[in-house]
C-alpha cells in the first residue's frame, strides 16, 4: 500500500512565525502535492514537483515555498504565517504513467492565531 | 478555464435509498476523471479514475460513469457507512498530472 505521512495533525503557529509542513512518501513517486482545503472551495494546489529540486507553482502558490531535497519529502514552507493562511493542508503524491492516482496523507490543521 | 462542478452540496439518504451524485466539467481535453471519498478529519482516498466516455467502473455500492461533460456517481442502497464527502476531480491534458477538484458531496446515510 501507498503511503503518505504527515509529519503533524493539528499545529497551531502564532502569526509572522515561519512554519514548516513535511510530508514523507514511501512509493518512490516522482511527483509530490502541496493542497490547502477550505469548507466550500474544495482542494486548491499550492506548489507541486515532479523531481528532485524541481517546483511549479500551482494555483495559489502566494506566501508559500516549497523544498524537495530528497524524492521521497516535500516540505511546505509558511514565511510569515497569516490567519488567511488557517486551513486544512493536504499532500500528495504519485506516479506518471500508473493512471496519475494521487495518494493523499491524512492532512495537518493548521490554525494561525 | 478548466473548471469542475459537483451538485448536490450536500444530500442526506434514508439506508436502502439509491440515489447519484453528479460531476460536472469543462476541461480543454479530458486525461482522466477521478473520484475521491473523504472522511471527516481524514485525507481523501481514491475511488475511481474513468479515461473516456462511456466508460463506467463500480465498487461495491457505487458506480461511476462518464459522458463528454459529466460523470455520475451512483450509490445503490447506502449504507450508513458509506456518509462522507465525495470529491471529483479532472485531469487535463498536458496538465503534469495536476488536478482540478470540485469543491464535494457531502452525503449523509441514516438508518
Amino acid at each position: 500500500d501507498v503511503k503518505v505521512t504527515q509529519s503533524s495533525r493539528y499545529l497551531v503557529k502564532r502569526t509572522g512565525e515561519k512554519v514548516f509542513l513535511e510530508c514523507v512518501q514511501d512509493m518512490d513517486h516522482e511527483n509530490m502535492f502541496w493542497y490547502r482545503q477550505d469548507p466550500g472551495l474544495g482542494l486548491r494546489l499550492i506548489y507541486f514537483s515532479y523531481d528532485v529540486k524541481m517546483k511549479e507553482k500551482g494555483d495559489i502558490p502566494e506566501g508559500y515555498s516549497v523544498s524537495r531535497e530528497k524524492k521521497e519529502r516535500f516540505s511546505l514552507i509558511l514565511e510569515s504565517a497569516s490567519t488567511n493562511q488557517t486551513s486544512m493542508y493536504l499532500c500528495a503524491s504519485s506516479l506518471t504513467g500508473q493512471g496519475n492516482i494521487q495518494y493523499f496523507g491524512a492532512g495537518t490543521r493548521l490554525s494561525v492565531l | 478555464e478548466d473548471q469542475v462542478t459537483q451538485s448536490p452540496e450536500a444530500l442526506r439518504l434514508q439506508e436502502g435509498e439509491s440515489s447519484s451524485l453528479n460531476c460536472s466539467y469543462t476541461v480543454s481535453g479530458l486525461r482522466g476523471l477521478f473520484w475521491y471519498r473523504q472522511d471527516p478529519g481524514k485525507g481523501p482516498e481514491f475511488l475511481f479514475t474513468l479515461y473516456s466516455a462511456g466508460e463506467e467502473k463500480e465498487k461495491e455500492r457505487l458506480k461511476a460513469t462518464l459522458t463528454k461533460k459529466e460523470s455520475f456517481l451512483h450509490i445503490t442502497a447506502p449504507k450508513p457507512e458509506d456518509s462522507a464527502t465525495y470529491l471529483c476531480a479532472v485531469q487535463a491534458s498536458g496538465g503534469y498530472n495536476k488536478l482540478i477538484f470540485g469543491a464535494g458531496t457531502r452525503l449523509a446515510v441514516h438508518p
